[in-house]
């Protein structure tokens, strides 16, 4: 089993291009997450989707578009980059909301410049 | 104030010691999460409790519910325990799921 993959691990943009971030789980499990990692601060949710078909925002949601595609992938979308975006971003995946640990992507280094 | 605080910020220890990384949460909540984030980046679940302790190889993790106080100890250090260790909790009722404490950096020197 590879757990979480995200795709891809290293990333620059210009400020104002959007790209896509990719992430699969082959663990069957319900939820997934995406979050940020910056310097000095802890990891911060961005969105989340607690089951197939569903998704809700987290602590810091603006700027990023979701999509769970199906069971298994779940992408983050930044439509127009700024350089407030420049962080470490984070899959994550879990049987459900609660009460379950959380499994994580490698991440993905993202620069906007 | 930020709902999970983790004390210290900075380890150093010699190999061998016993480490103590504390956490302390300010909120209700339904579970505690201590994570481990490795040099490289990559983050793995260490354990997951809501009362008690748990012990897997030199790790224990201990929590009391009741002064919202959490402990994760590493018995016998050894340099590849070098990381970045984080707690976070899962809240009760919170829309945000886990909240992170900032995380404490561990340095073991052989």
């Amino acid at each position: 089993n590879a757990g979480v993959t995200q795709t891809p691990k290293f990333q620059v943009l210009k400020t104002g291009q959007s790209m896509t971030l990719q992430c699969a789980q082959d663990m069957n499990h319900n939820s997934m997450y995406w979050y940020r990692q910056d310097p000095g601060m802890g990891l911060r949710l961005i969105y989340y989707s607690a089951s197939e078909g569903t998704t809700d925002k987290g602590e810091v949601p603006n700027g990023y578009n979701v999509s769970r595609l199906n069971k298994r992938e779940f992408s983050l979308r930044l439509e127009s980059a700024a350089p407030s975006q420049t962080s470490v971003y984070f899959c994550a995946s879990s049987e459900a909301l609660e009460y379950y640990e959380q499994y994580f992507g490698p991440g993905t280094r993202l620069t906007v410049t | 104030k930020n709902e999970v605080e983790q004390s210290p910020q900075n380890l150093t220890a010699q190999e061998g010691e016993f480490i103590t990384i504390n956490c302390s949460y300010s909120v209700g909540i339904s579970a505690l999460h201590w994570l481990q984030q490795h040099p490289g980046g990559g983050i793995v679940s260490l354990f997951m409790l809501s009362s008690g302790k748990k012990k897997h190889g030199r790790l224990i993790a201990t929590i009391n519910i009741q002064e919202k106080h959490s402990s994760l100890h590493i018995t016998a250090s050894h340099p590849r325990d070098s990381a970045v260790y984080i707690c976070a909790v899962d809240t009760q009722g919170g829309s945000e799921k886990l909240v992170f404490g900032k995380g404490t950096k561990l340095t073991v020197n052989p």
